[in-house]
């Protein structure tokens, strides 16, 4: 069973970058698949921010493609979001998942980030 | 870009009635590419639908997905306690691939 869990800072101020990582088990990254990172701002729907296919190639969205960096760690069986000059715009739960193309069948739990002074 | 736009916002049903849900595209999707998620509070989506039609693992089948072209349907023929959540549909063959509707919340009457 493949799970994923998402780590990183809870708080980040204005300006500022974004860093969070994804831990999988259960599956190893190197063997194929897309990983990518979905957003929720509070009480709103599903925004995609972008997808890493194992071999290492990145798909963005257009609207945050100048902020995100998504890397993967195949040692360590990770992978992580960057999102740079954060405003609160990008307080939101982020998820990680695990795709097929953009079809998201496993996802991590979440994890609430807001940006404020 | 393709918009995903989902009706009604709102749903409220009760236990036992049939729940129809609408995505509309503003451009045509592939019936390949078009899946549905269910949310429940304070969890991450789980998928429900893939390819329009298709059931994902463990899906109980009064889950049904239909539609073609710029319209699709999810139908829950018989609501469970359970079935009442978001729903967001998603295209995942389109550009920027992984657009999502906006949700609709089926609630209980």
């Amino acid at each position: 069973q493949v799970q994923l869990q998402e780590s990183g800072p809870g708080l980040v101020k204005p300006s500022e970058t974004l860093s969070l990582t994804c831990s999988v088990s259960g599956y190893s990254i190197s063997s194929g698949y897309y990983w990518g990172w979905i957003r929720q701002p509070p009480g709103k729907g599903l925004e995609w921010i972008g997808s890493i296919y194992h071999t290492g190639s990145t798909y963005y969205n257009p609207s945050l493609k100048s902020r995100v960096t998504i890397s993967v760690d195949t040692s360590k069986n990770q992978f992580s979001l960057r999102l740079t000059s954060v405003t609160a715009a990008d307080t939101a739960v982020y998820f990680c998942a695990k795709s097929g193309l953009w079809l998201f069948d496993y996802w991590g739990q979440g994890t609430l980030v807001t940006v404020s002074s | 870009e393709n918009v995903l736009t989902q009706s009604p916002g709102t749903l409220s049903l009760s236990p036992g009635e049939r729940a129809t849900l609408s995505c509309r595209a503003r451009q045509s999707v592939s019936s390949t590419y078009l899946a549905w998620y269910q949310q429940k509070p304070g969890q991450a989506p789980r998928l429900l639908i893939y390819g329009a039609s298709s059931r994902a693992t463990g899906i109980p089948d009064r889950f049904s997905g239909s539609g073609s072209g710029t319209d699709f349907t999810l139908a829950i023929s018989r609501l469970e306690p359970e079935d009442f959540a978001v729903y967001y549909c998603q295209q995942y063959g389109g550009s920027p691939p992984g657009t999502f509707g906006q949700g609709t919340k089926l609630e209980i009457k």
